[in-house]
């Protein structure tokens, strides 16, 4: 399979503090991609990191890769109230991209 | 201009109806894709065309039958609705589709179902 799973399921923060969230996956993977959807809403790609990568930046978001533990993470810094969403991981590379049911950020005013 | 845009936004059915759900991108690209998110928020992927060719297709009940007239528009229809199939539809595109690496999706704004 090559759906992610986000951990934790559900994070709340006050805006300005930083959120992680943390994604494992099973087989080997070409890349990792991170999706938010805010509420009613479809998904929006927010970065993708290549198997031969270990971070990427995009403004405040980083994402880390370490494929020994098959494992990434997302870290969003300076959090603010827009932030409120959910967010998936998938791996790429294949004909389809598997989904989980994400993981829910809510950052409070 | 928007890229993925799905109709209807809400859609609200009696048991047994048929309806269908309308999908269009305006991107270019050559793969689209149905995906089915449940209350739970899972998303599950139904069906995928390529250029107009059925490329995937999950284990979906022969109610839902996608049809895709050009590889701009993907269409789904669900015949004799349930009342599981209430979830909200997305509708995505991917400039390839296939094994192509770095890939991407673009989705639409989704269609809620409800089947009363």
């Amino acid at each position: 399979s090559q759906q992610g799973e986000e951990d934790p399921q559900a994070l709340s923060i006050q805006e300005g503090e930083n959120a992680t969230m943390n994604c494992s996956y099973k087989t080997s993977i070409n890349n990792l991609q991170w999706y938010r959807q805010n509420s009613g809403r479809g998904l929006v790609h927010l970065i993708l990191i290549r198997s031969n990568e270990r971070e990427k930046h995009s403004g405040r978001l980083r994402v880390t890769l370490d494929t020994s533990k098959k494992s990434s993470s997302l870290l969003i810094t300076a959090s603010r109230a827009a932030d409120t969403a959910s967010y998936f991981c998938t791996q790429g590379g294949s004909e389809k991209l598997v989904f989980g049911k994400g993981m829910k950020l809510t950052v409070n005013p | 201009d928007t890229a993925v845009s799905q109709t209807p936004k809400y859609l609200v059915t009696q048991m047994g109806n048929d309806k269908s759900i309308k999908c269009e991108q305006n991107l270019g690209h050559d793969t689209m894709y149905w995906y089915k998110q449940d209350s739970k928020k899972f998303l599950k992927i139904m069906f995928s065309y390529n250029n107009k060719e059925l490329i995937i297709n999950e284990t979906v009940p022969n109610r839902f039958s996608p049809k895709s007239p050009d590889k701009a528009h993907l269409n789904l229809h669900i015949n004799s609705l349930e009342l599981g199939d209430s979830a909200v539809y997305f509708c995505a595109s991917s400039q390839k589709g296939g094994r192509a690496t770095n890939e991407k999706l673009f989705f639409g704004s989704g269609t809620q179902l409800s089947v009363l």
